[in-house]
């Protein structure tokens, strides 16, 4: 049972415009939120991350939400650019495990 | 810079062999993890280690076993290879300090292919 969702499998933007990239999770426990990003034929890399008593944490051009009320998690990139273009991966923490979530393939349009 | 390096980037091998994945890190991580990775599924947790001689099933350790007799070592069993392990495997390492962002460092992945 999967209990962190991605329920949109790709995205496409434009360039310079706000990409949305969205999380559910079912598991009150989690205690921290992470993105990561993938390219081809690399393994993922760390992103950004959010303890689940902050509701917001921001590193440049990304943000991560975390709305614990509506067990829901989001990745905003503002301005996206085509080096965004990559599957990307929520991850949540539960004691020594990290349970992920089953990826969005973004694609920034030039 | 941090470095988890699995030894294989490709691997093909007949159903019902033995298959040895193997993972190294450089960065003295306690933690290490098993992945695979399927359209569709995610990542998906195989066993992970948080010390020496330790080991703890993850989601989906059936078939596969580990071994981590050294720190920076963690090695993927799968005993009798099956055509349903045909997937990307990735390794990842963490530090145990939980105080700590305890991101995981993750390998390159191995494409595996059992025939």
């Amino acid at each position: 049972d999967q209990q962190v969702k991605q329920n949109s499998p790709s995205l496409s933007v434009q360039e310079g415009r706000i990409s949305i990239l969205n999380c559910d999770y079912t598991n009150s426990m989690f205690d921290y939120f992470l993105w990561y990003k993938k390219y081809p034929a690399e393994g993922p890399t760390f992103l950004i991350s959010i303890s689940s008593i902050k509701d917001k944490n921001e590193d440049g051009r990304f943000t991560v939400f975390l709305n614990k009320s509506a067990k829901h998690l989001s990745l905003h990139i503002v301005p996206s650019q085509p080096g965004d273009s990559a599957v990307y991966f929520c991850a949540a923490r539960f004691g020594n495990q990290f349970y992920f979530g089953t990826g969005t393939s973004l694609t920034v349009i030039p | 810079d941090v470095k988890v390096t699995q030894s294989s980037r490709y691997l093909v091998k007949r159903t019902g062999e033995k298959v040895f994945l193997e993972c190294v890190q450089d960065m003295d991580h306690e933690n290490m993890f098993w992945y695979r990775q399927d359209p569709g599924l995610g990542l998906r947790l195989i066993y992970f280690s948080y010390d020496v001689k330790m080991k703890e099933k993850g989601d989906i350790p059936e078939g596969y076993s580990v071994s981590r007799e050294k720190k920076e070592r963690f090695s993927l069993i799968l005993e009798s290879a099956s055509t349903n392990q045909t997937s990307m495997y990735l390794c990842a390492s963490s530090t145990r300090d939980r105080d700590f962002k305890n991101i995981q460092y993750f390998g390159a992945g191995t494409r595996l292919s059992v025939l």
